[in-house]
């Protein structure tokens, strides 16, 4: 299948520092990429849909300004948590759809454990 | 509002017997459903999906059965093994939004030996 690469899979950094998630599809183009956050026991909650090119879409309740999102190229979208409160901390994955395929499948990255202290 | 339901938590089988997972579904848009499984500190990894028009899809131990009636489907996985200890995830997309998938909450099987 289809793979996708998530860097870092942990990262620990101080209250007010700002981190970059980088996300890339390594075998396939990918016009659009998903952001997801999991809270520990909760569901995975779609953050935003990153879109090559053009600007995001955020979900409701998801700060636009808070969480970036850079789709410079089809194979790469990054996720800055900017001013990092510890209430960010979280597992954030994201995940790619294939370009030339007819269904709705989605990859998976592996995951970034952010812990802000 | 949660448009995809996996009302129970956990669930415990014995190895070799059958473990039935299931889901339940609000939006009569969704039209693909699909389940993962996940690791801790891990993503999701698809396991099988399933399309409106069917009912039934069979890949090796997992069949996922969809009755859209009741907006209700399930994971069977038969026979149990060990191995398939993970949290399971149901997911729904409508197939105008792509791949944008609405989860649920996730039902940790443990399966003993």
């Amino acid at each position: 299948g289809a793979v996708v690469s998530q860097h870092p899979s942990r990262v620990i950094c101080k209250s007010g520092t700002s981190v970059k998630i980088e996300c890339r599809s390594l075998d396939f183009q990918a016009t659009t990429m998903f952001w997801y956050r999991q809270f520990p026991k909760k569901s995975l909650m779609l953050m935003a849909t990153s879109n090559e090119g053009s600007k995001a879409t955020y979900e409701q309740g998801v700060e636009k300004d808070k969480f970036l999102i850079n789709h410079a190229s089809l194979t790469l979208s990054t996720l800055t948590v900017t001013s990092a409160h510890p209430e960010d901390s979280s597992f954030y994955i994201c995940s790619a759809r294939v370009t030339n395929r007819g269904d709705t499948e989605a990859f998976f990255g592996q995951g970034t454990r952010l812990t802000v202290v | 509002d949660q448009q995809v339901k996996q009302n129970s938590p956990s669930l415990s089988v014995q190895e070799g017997r059958i473990s039935i997972l299931n889901c339940d579904y609000t939006n009569s848009m969704f039209d693909y459903f699909l389940w993962y499984k996940k690791y801790p500190a891990e993503g999701p990894t698809f396991l099988i999906s399933i399309s409106s028009i069917k009912d039934k899809n069979e890949d090796g131990r997992f069949t996922v059965f969809l009755n859209k009636s009741a907006k209700h489907l399930s994971l069977h996985i038969v026979p149990s093994q060990p191995g398939d200890s993970a949290v399971y995830f149901c997911a729904a997309s409508k197939e105008t939004s792509g791949s944008r998938l609405t989860f649920g909450e996730g039902t940790q099987l443990t399966v003993n030996p």
